[in-house]
């Protein structure tokens, strides 16, 4: 089946825009995480949902990251008053609960220039 | 919060020879632990994981192995050929309110000559 979709697939903006990343995970798995990646380094987590219901958040690196999963499937990840170092690779993952083997999407690569 | 580090940074073998990568971890709580292999420009793809209780898997020329007592864990790789050259990264997952939540290792970079 379908794996991990997420778009856009690259998005560059100015410093100070608004910008909302897509992640769709696989059918029919309830845990959805997203984590950042920058050049040369692993991974890191930024929030993750259960359901509709944001789990843990803990990796939000401060109230201008904002993320969504209204009806427990897609999710959307918002940046507002972006910065220089935002820039990163932006990953998504879902499992089919939290106990169970996490799948990547292709990331997004965001640039703020 | 949990800490993971990865050792080495990079490696380089020949092909046919065997390579491993090692992961220490900081929370004892801890008890999931999955290796990811992440070629240029592409998604990390799960390769093996393991759980506290058991000690080693192994799947084909790849294994795990587990060291609760010590928190290390490591990934080794038999028989290498050149598209296993990749990123690979370690990664550990809390229990409790954090689980589910993966801390992932620095990355190691392989790479195997033909």
């Amino acid at each position: 089946g379908a794996g991990v979709s997420q778009t856009p697939s690259n998005k560059v903006t100015e410093k100070g825009k608004y910008v909302e990343l897509r992640c769709d995970p696989i059918s029919g798995h309830t845990a959805l995480y997203w984590y950042r990646q920058s050049l040369g380094q692993g991974p890191e987590f930024l929030i993750y949902f259960q359901g509709t219901g944001a789990a843990d958040d803990s990796g939000l690196p401060n109230d201008r990251f904002f993320a969504v999963r209204p009806e427990g499937s897609v999710s959307t990840l918002k940046i507002q008053r972006t910065e220089r170092g935002d820039s990163a690779v932006y990953l998504c993952a879902s499992s089919l609960r939290r106990d169970q083997p996490q799948h990547f999407g292709d990331g997004t690569r965001l640039s703020i220039l | 919060g949990e800490n993971v580090e990865q050792h080495p940074s990079t490696l380089s073998v020949q092909e046919g020879d065997s390579a491993v990568i090692k992961c220490t971890y900081s929370d004892s709580a801890s008890n999931y632990f999955p290796w990811y292999k992440q070629e240029l420009g592409k998604r990390p793809q799960l390769i093996i994981d393991i759980r506290s209780n058991v000690g080693e898997k192994k799947d084909q020329r790849i294994a795990v192995t587990l060291n609760k007592t010590a928190k290390h864990f490591s990934l080794h790789i038999t028989e290498t050929q050149p598209e296993d050259s990749a990123v690979y990264f370690c990664a550990a997952s809390s229990g409790g309110t954090s689980y589910g939540k993966l801390t992932f290792g620095q990355g190691t970079i392989l790479t195997v000559h033909p």
